[in-house]
């Protein structure tokens, strides 16, 4: 079946560091999607991409998509400690537009 | 606007017991899900519906149970719970728009606040 892993599993930065998360998926995606959970929090959409190559970017934070559709990444510049959370990509099913698969996840623990 | 509402927060089972999580949103979306979030697997997907009446399986539907009378509820329901089944469970909304594939343009999940359910 599709899967969709990333990596870092886990990562802790000293505030003021960059970060970066990979996302890499078994088959090509339509689109990816982009969630953040704080923890004990729930999910909260961050953003989608759905061109090959694209760059989108939300202040600190910079997401691409993969000219090939299978792989995406987030970058956040001068971490802070409002970023600490957990970071997971998502895309739809292969077969089906009607599921979302979500990656494994990676946790970012930010320290003064 | 509350959005997606997801009761109880916090469940103890015994292994054998049925319960039923509930989940509710006020958004007029046709599209509900039920994904479990255990630790280094991320969030996988048991049951879904595009609409009342149409269901269907994720990714790990065995052991659990869905139905959709309304297009508010999509209640989750676990026969005879497992000590495998001690897991957070979030339920999870979306905007359908006619004639669209989801997830295939601006259709995004809106999640509950979980459901922390453990099973001895």
């Amino acid at each position: 079946g599709q899967q969709v892993m990333q990596i870092p599993q886990y990562q802790h930065v000293q505030e003021g560091e960059d970060f970066t998360t990979y996302c890499n998926s078994s088959t090509t995606l339509s689109n990816i999607q982009w969630y953040k959970q704080r923890p004990g929090g729930h999910p909260v959409f961050l953003i989608q991409l759905v061109k090959s190559g694209e760059v989108k970017k939300q202040k600190r934070l910079t997401f691409q998509f993969g000219e090939a559709k299978k792989n995406s990444s987030l970058h956040i510049t001068a971490t802070q400690t409002t970023d600490v959370g957990t970071y997971f990509c998502a895309g739809p099913y292969t077969g089906t537009a009607s599921k979302l698969t979500f990656g494994t996840g990676t946790r970012l623990q930010v320290t003064l | 606007n509350a959005g997606v509402t997801q009761t109880p927060k916090f469940q103890v089972l015994k292994t054998g017991q049925s319960m039923t999580l509930q989940c509710a949103q006020d958004m007029n979306h046709e599209y509900m899900s039920w994904y479990r979030q255990d630790p280094g697997m991320g969030l996988r997907l048991i049951h879904y519906s595009v609409g009342a009446g149409i269901t269907d399986q994720g990714e790990v539907p065995n052991g659990y149970n869905v139905s959709r009378s309304t297009t508010e509820d999509f209640p989750l329901r676990l026969l005879s719970a497992a000590p495998s089944q001690t897991s957070v469970y979030f339920c999870a909304s979306s905007s359908y728009r006619t004639g669209t594939p989801f997830f295939s343009g601006a259709n995004v999940l809106t999640f509950g606040a979980g459901s922390r359910l453990t099973v001895l």
